[in-house]
């Protein structure tokens, strides 16, 4: 069945770029049905949206990172990726990449395991 | 957009039904009928538990409601099990291929 997993850095110096990737198997990442998305939870605290991209490219954005945050897709690859620039001690955090409907907008029905992420120089 | 709002922790016996508010505007829970709710134990990826306000996906136990009433989505657990400890979050629709998540409620079976 479809799997989704995160990969990266697990370290990032402040003011640098966060990048990370999430790699789809066991589908297709072009399904029409779905966009892919990126949503983060700092430790002890709760989800935060940060933005969901679509296989045609194109993305949406949580508007509180809009500035700083770029999500790509690479079909060939099935793969997307998050790129989150000038991060800060703020964006420490548990990285989910995940699957979500386009019509039940709403349902982030596959997720994949999670990566921690910590900004420290 | 601010997030939605729930409440920090809720308790129950096994056995009780408790039920999870999350209170939103006009212009995401009260305008969409959007809203998903999430289970998500400690150290884990959240799980799909209630989409488009009350579809459950298959597999889910039926031990699990959701509801709507103007800006506030509820989500019910019957039955409380051990098992259902954990943190529970909603999620709406906000508009413009946006979402917005609540902040979470620990639920603990005493």
């Amino acid at each position: 069945q479809l799997q989704l997993q995160e990969s990266g850095p697990g370290l990032v110096k402040p003011s640098e770029t966060l990048s990370l990737t999430c790699t789809v198997s066991g589908g297709s990442i072009s399904n029409s049905n779905y966009f892919w998305g990126w949503i983060r939870q700092p430790p002890g605290k709760g989800l935060e949206w940060i933005g969901s991209i679509y296989y045609t490219e194109k993305a949406y954005y949580n508007a509180s990172l809009k500035s700083r945050v770029s999500i790509s897709v690479d079909t060939s690859k099935t793969q997307f990726s998050l790129r989150l620039n000038s991060v800060t001690a703020t964006d420490t955090a548990v990285y989910f990449c995940a699957r979500h409907h386009l019509i039940s907008y709403d349902a982030f029905d596959i997720w994949g395991q999670g990566t921690m992420v910590t900004v420290s120089s | 957009q601010s997030g939605l709002t729930q409440p920090a922790s809720v308790s129950g016996s096994p056995g009780q039904s408790i039920t999870i508010s999350c209170i939103g505007t006009s212009s995401d829970v009260g305008y969409y009928n959007y809203v998903s709710w999430y289970q998500q134990h400690p150290g884990k990826a959240p799980i799909l538990l209630v989409y488009d306000v009350n579809q459950r996906p298959s597999g889910v136990s039926s031990r699990f409601s959701g509801s709507k009433s103007a800006n506030t989505a509820s989500l019910t657990i019957s039955g409380l099990q051990a098992e259902d400890a954990a943190d529970y979050y909603c999620c709406s629709y906000g508009g413009s291929s946006t979402v917005i998540f609540g902040g979470g409620t620990k639920v603990t079976v005493l």
